[in-house]
């Protein structure tokens, strides 16, 4: 089973762009057809999808945050990232990273704050 | 915008059987939506217990069984364990994004 390892800053202030990465181990994310999402969490609030891309690069992504968000892939590094810009407060939350739907991170707390 | 909903909080007694549903806004919920079922633990990873509706992980015990059921997607627990204590989060597909349920938190007393 892969293994999803999320990292990135802890701490973003108000109106810059979030960056984070998800490194995946025990497999290649290129070979079989899966898609590889982002699913984030405030705290003590239920579980909100973010978007998703596919192994060949095709995205997907929550209407309400399109504006705001990109997901790449980077197959020679193994992993796929997430960009939300823009953030605010409410962008505060664990923010997870999935394949569809076995593996799992662990979350990464970021924080919007000045 | 969609909405998805489920049970907000349910109780169970040790060895007894719970039954956790989810509802979608736009209609019934067929195996079209792929649903899926999720376990969260505090200081634990998410969980995937559950995927397109029946289908089981090989870490998925076996009391936990995935159906469609008067419209909704189920996610029943038979012969439930002290462990099973926790949040169950549904997920449904619609078209290209996917939504998740509000969770229902299950106490098991």
């Amino acid at each position: 089973q892969v293994q999803l390892q999320e990292s990135g800053p802890g701490l973003v202030k108000p109106s810059q762009t979030l960056s984070l990465t998800c490194k995946v181990s025990g497999g290649s994310i290129s070979s079989g057809s899966y898609f590889w999402h982002w699913i984030r969490q405030p705290a003590g609030k239920g579980l909100e999808w973010i978007g998703r891309i596919h192994t060949i690069g095709s995205t997907d992504y929550n209407p309400s945050l399109e504006s705001r968000v990109t997901i790449s892939v980077d197959t020679s590094k193994n992993q796929f990232s997430l960009k939300l810009n823009s953030v605010t407060a409410a962008d505060t939350a664990v923010y997870y990273c999935a394949r569809e739907w076995s593996s799992w991170g662990q979350g990464t707390l970021v924080t919007v704050s000045s | 915008q969609t909405v998805v909903t489920q049970e907000p909080s349910l109780t169970v007694s040790p060895g007894g059987t719970v039954t956790l549903t989810c509802a979608s806004s736009s209609g019934a919920v067929t195996s079209g939506y792929y649903p899926s079922w999720l376990q969260q633990k505090p200081g634990q990873a998410l969980r995937t217990l559950i995927y397109s509706a029946t289908n089981k992980h090989s870490w998925t015990p076996a009391r936990f069984s995935g159906s469609l059921l008067g419209g909704k997607a189920a996610l029943t627990l038979s012969g439930v364990q002290p462990e099973d204590e926790a949040d169950y989060y549904c997920l449904l597909y619609y078209g290209g994004g996917w939504v998740f349920g509000g969770g229902t938190q299950l106490t098991v007393l």
